[in-house]
């Protein structure tokens, strides 16, 4: 089955600690993205990557990091310098950018708490 | 720049009944629009999207959604609610050409289907 895959579900980290959020589609896909769901605000564009060893800062990139080595794979790095980590995170691929715009595909999300 | 706005943000109707969930947009450009639903704890499935063809769009699960360009709406419908729609849907406007495919998302509409 094709698709993209988030893991953990539920990840729980002390204050202080980074934290890495795993992220994996075999869907081809060129692009991808990182939002940041929190009740009430809809989704936030953390960082997106258009192809490999290339991303660009979101909506909301401030205390976040990302690395892009394989097609399949964008790892999310929630740093200690993040002031509110605590939210939902959702990974997002598409085709990419082209003479329109492409639906984007959603993980099923990890819940981060960090107390 | 581009942005979206759900009109309300709690929605209740009985099953059997008809949904509107209300979405008006802005943006410089001719924008792709789309709509997304999330269940508890889940990713985002996409229901529909407009890419300038027809302007009436037919989605999953008899959804359908009306792009009006003099009304800058992209309105959701479904002549009869289900127990299994009760869910938050969003609005979703693409991002201006040239910008990494990327989307911007209203704040969501939550749902509520009761017998």
């Amino acid at each position: 089955d094709g698709g993209i895959t988030q893991s953990p579900k539920y990840l729980f980290r002390k204050e202080g600690q980074n934290v890495t959020l795993s992220c994996e589609q075999n869907l081809n896909h060129d692009a991808m993205y990182w939002y940041r769901q929190d009740p009430g605000q809809g989704l936030r564009l953390i960082y997106y990557s258009q192809i490999v060893n290339d991303f660009q800062k979101g909506d909301i990139a401030e205390g976040y990091s990302v690395s892009r080595e394989k097609k399949e794979s964008f790892p999310l790095t929630v740093t200690s310098a993040q002031k509110n980590p605590t939210a939902f995170y959702l990974c997002a691929s598409s085709i990419g950018e082209g003479t329109s715009f492409y639906e984007q595909y959603f993980g099923p999300g990890t819940r981060l708490t960090v107390t | 720049a581009q942005s979206v706005t759900q009109l309300d943000s709690h929605v209740s109707v009985s099953e059997g009944t008809p949904v509107l969930l209300r979405c008006n947009y802005s943006s410089s450009y001719s924008p792709s629009l789309f709509w997304y639903v999330q269940h508890p704890n889940k990713g985002l499935q996409l229901l529909l999207k407009y890419t300038s063809a027809a302007t009436l769009v037919k989605g999953i699960n008899g959804f359908e959604a009306e792009f009006k360009k003099s009304e800058t709406s992209f309105h959701l419908t479904k002549p009869s609610a289900h127990m299994s729609d009760a869910a938050e849907y969003f609005c979703v406007v693409s991002g201006p050409p040239g910008g990494g495919n990327k989307l911007t998302f209203g704040t969501g509409t939550q749902l509520k289907v009761e017998l």
